[in-house]
């Protein structure tokens, strides 16, 4: 069975600060992964899927298979970064499955 | 990306009763989804909609505590039956568009208290 584990519930950094959200999976085959955001009081969103492997809100995530991680890293946190961060992984077409999430909060 | 429209956005139900959640899509989806979010939990698969046919229900969760209907390519409903308090969480919509590179979109839940 896939599992995804992020191992920080809460991470607190300054702005300006580099940030790095922990992931790591365990599955089998060749998974594709995913970080989700929720803003507060606004839904779940994708964030980056590591196919794509595009940079959005200056947010980065490499896919490593030796290690099985899939660390979402930014190297200037804002504000308005704070949020909860989901991990997420899709084994087979369309089921999600999703870490336990990391509230990041940025202080001034 | 596809706009879903999630209804209701919270509910307070009696127990022994049930709860009918409406997922519409702006436009046609391949595929559909059912998560719940307990309180301080992350989110869990309930079933995938099939439209046309019964819903593929996860480990766990069986059709007739969540029924579940897709009528169309746009439409989607679950119910949560015979609601007891640990039914409250939230309740979310998901799509996922073929051939579409933007991932799976959410809708904004549905906040379900049983009392």
């Amino acid at each position: 069975a896939q599992r995804v584990t992020q191992p920080e519930k809460l991470l607190s950094v300054f702005k300006g600060a580099p940030v790095e959200l922990k992931c790591n999976y365990s599955y089998s085959g060749s998974p594709e992964l995913f970080w989700y955001v929720q803003y507060s009081r606004q839904r779940l969103q994708l964030l980056l899927r590591h196919i794509s492997r595009e940079s959005i809100k200056g947010f980065t995530a490499d896919l490593n298979k030796g290690e099985t991680s899939f660390h979402l890293k930014k190297p200037f946190a804002q504000e308005e970064d704070s949020a909860m961060y989901y991990c997420a992984l899709s084994p087979s077409y369309g089921k999600l499955t999703f870490g336990q999430g990391t509230i990041l909060t940025v202080h001034p | 990306s596809a706009v879903i429209s999630q209804k209701p956005s919270r509910d307070i139900c009696q127990r022994g009763t049930s709860l009918t959640i409406q997922c519409q899509v702006d436009s046609q989806v391949t595929m559909m989804f059912w998560y719940r979010q307990q309180p301080g939990q992350s989110l869990t698969l309930i079933a995938t909609a099939n439209q046309g046919s019964e819903a593929t229900y996860e480990s766990g969760f069986v059709i007739d505590k969540f029924p579940i209907s897709r009528p169309n390519l746009t439409f989607s409903t679950l119910t949560v039956s015979n609601l007891s308090p640990e039914d409250s969480s939230i309740y979310l919509c998901s799509v996922e568009k073929l051939g579409v590179t933007y991932g799976y979109t959410f809708g904004s839940g549905t906040r379900l208290t049983v009392v």
